[in-house]
C-alpha cells in the first residue's frame, strides 16, 4: 500500500485557469512534508517544506497548506512555465527517508 | 551555479558492463544520496552517505555500489547493468537527515 498518494496524476489547464493538486499519506508520526517540482529530464527543484497541520507556504503562483492527512499544493492563474511535474515527499518518525508520491503532471496551455 | 553536480548527463552502456556515475556538491553538506527514477515513477532511494557512514536501502540490488572518498563526492557503480536498470539516476545532499534534499540535474543512464 503506498504511503504518499497524489492525485490526479495528470491535470491539464487553460493559462489563468486556478487548481489545486493532493497529496494525501498514512505515515505515521509526520515530521515534514516536501513539495517538489520536476521539469522533464531534469532533477526535483525544492519548493516547500510544511511540518505541521494549519501551516501554509507561499511562493508566486503556488501555495502549499497541511492538514492531518493530506496536502495541497494550490496554483492561481497559472502560466504555460508551471507546467511541470509536481512531487509530494514525506518524512516520518525516526526514519531519515523521504517517501516520494509518483507525482502530478500539470499542463497549462496558453 | 550549480551546487549538486552530476555527470554525465547522460550514459550509454553495454548490457553487463560496468558503468560509475559521479556527483559533486559544493554545499558541504553532510548526507549525500544516490536514487532511480523509472519513467513516471517516484524516484526510489538507493542508499546514502552520513558522512563517511554508508546506509543500504534493504531492497536495492546487490549490483549497485557507492563510494564516497570525500565529502564533495560520491560514486554510484553499477557493477553489471541490465536492461532493467536503465533510468534516470538522481543524486540529492541535505546539511543533515531529515532535511530538505537539494538535487542534481540527474544522470540519463541507457542499458544497450
Amino acid at each position: 500500500e503506498d504511503q504518499v498518494t497524489q492525485s490526479p496524476e495528470a491535470l491539464r489547464l487553460q493559462e489563468g485557469e486556478s487548481s489545486s493538486l493532493n497529496c494525501s499519506y498514512t505515515v505515521s508520526g509526520l515530521r515534514g512534508l516536501f513539495w517538489y517540482r520536476q521539469d522533464p529530464g531534469k532533477g526535483p527543484e525544492f519548493l516547500f517544506t510544511l511540518y505541521s497541520a494549519g501551516e501554509e507556504k507561499e511562493k508566486e503562483r503556488l501555495k502549499a497548506t497541511l492538514t492531518k492527512k493530506e496536502s495541497f499544493l494550490h496554483i492561481t492563474a497559472p502560466k504555460p512555465e508551471d507546467s511541470a511535474t509536481y512531487l509530494c515527499a514525506v518524512l516520518e518518525g525516526s526514519n531519515y527517508k523521504l517517501t516520494f508520491g509518483k507525482g502530478t503532471l500539470l499542463t497549462v496551455n496558453p | 551555479d550549480a551546487m549538486v553536480i552530476q555527470n554525465p548527463r547522460y550514459q550509454v552502456t553495454q548490457f553487463g558492463k560496468p558503468v560509475t556515475l559521479s556527483c559533486s556538491q559544493t554545499l558541504n553538506h553532510n548526507v549525500m544520496y544516490w536514487y532511480q527514477q523509472k519513467s513516471s515513477q517516484a524516484p526510489k532511494l538507493l542508499f546514502h552517505y552520513y558522512d563517511k557512514d554508508f546506509n543500504n536501502e534493504a531492497d536495492t540490488p546487490d549490483n549497485f555500489q557507492s563510494r564516497r572518498p570525500n565529502t564533495s563526492f560520491c560514486f554510484l557503480d553499477i557493477r553489471s547493468p541490465g536492461l532493467g536498470d536503465a533510468a534516470m539516476y538522481l543524486c540529492a545532499t541535505s546539511r543533515d537527515r531529515g532535511g530538505f534534499q537539494y538535487f542534481g540535474a540527474g544522470t540519463r543512464l541507457s542499458v544497450l
